[in-house]
């Protein structure tokens, strides 16, 4: 069970715009940045998103990031096949003093 | 370009120990934090150890805390997870991570990863 709650799965169209939850509480979203990484079928994470809402170099401005209280969310505009990925958030725990993770939403492109 | 390159993954008997190592280079290691992170073959990521950029802070997962160390060789610019009393349950793929710029705790997020070092712990 993870500390961060993210649905499961989630699906879109090319084309299309698609958003994905993270839900947290004031311990870790409430008073940290949040993090978004992307891991492709088969290889490790790559950074998406840090400090809620920039864009590393190389990230495409189709990817963007927002959070407000103790939720974040990651959207992506103009959908692609090759966002079909897992997509997970991440921030520090006040509480556990420690890194936590979402459990992950798997992103399927119809 | 920077580069982590993990090694030491094996299959291991439960109650046994292991020691994973990261090269590092493309960047000054001894300025930066470092991470472990793991993820269990069909499961999602999970945390589970950073060590601060001068080795003065050493944070853990409650899953491995008090069996597994992080450490790390500056004059070879390497990384290490010590694991002992290994559990069936720490079997997955641990990835090595670079944290930020003389960072500590809450302000070293990972912004590179390494390939992955598979461990499977099986009698």
């Amino acid at each position: 069970q993870s500390v961060l709650s993210q649905p499961p799965s989630a699906s879109g169209t090319p084309g299309q715009r698609v958003t994905i939850s993270c839900s947290g509480s004031s311990s870790n979203i409430g008073t940290n940045y949040v993090y978004w990484y992307q891991q492709l079928p088969g290889t490790a994470p790559k950074l998406l998103i840090y400090r809620n809402n920039q864009r590393p170099s190389g990230v495409p401005d189709r990817f963007s990031g927002s959070k407000s209280g103790t939720s974040a969310s990651l959207a992506i505009n103009g959908l692609r096949s090759e966002d079909e990925a897992d997509y997970y958030c991440a921030t520090w725990d006040d509480s556990l003093s420690g890194w936590v993770f979402g459990g992950g939403t798997k992103l399927t492109v119809l | 370009q920077v580069q982590l390159v993990e090694s030491g993954g094996d299959v291991v008997q439960p109650g046994k120990s292991l020691r994973l190592s990261c090269a590092a280079s493309g960047f000054t290691f001894s300025s930066y934090g470092m991470h472990w992170v793991r993820q269990a073959p069909g499961k999602g990521l999970e945390w589970v150890a950073l060590i601060s950029f001068d080795g003065s802070n050493k944070y853990y997962a409650d899953s491995v805390k008090g069996r597994f160390t992080i450490s790390s060789d500056n004059s070879k610019n390497t990384l290490y997870l010590h694991m002992n009393s290994l559990r069936a349950e720490d079997t997955a793929i641990y990835y090595c991570a670079k944290g930020g710029f003389y960072c500590s705790g809450f302000s070293c997020y990972v912004d590179d990863w390494g390939q992955g070092t598979l461990v499977t712990v099986s009698s």
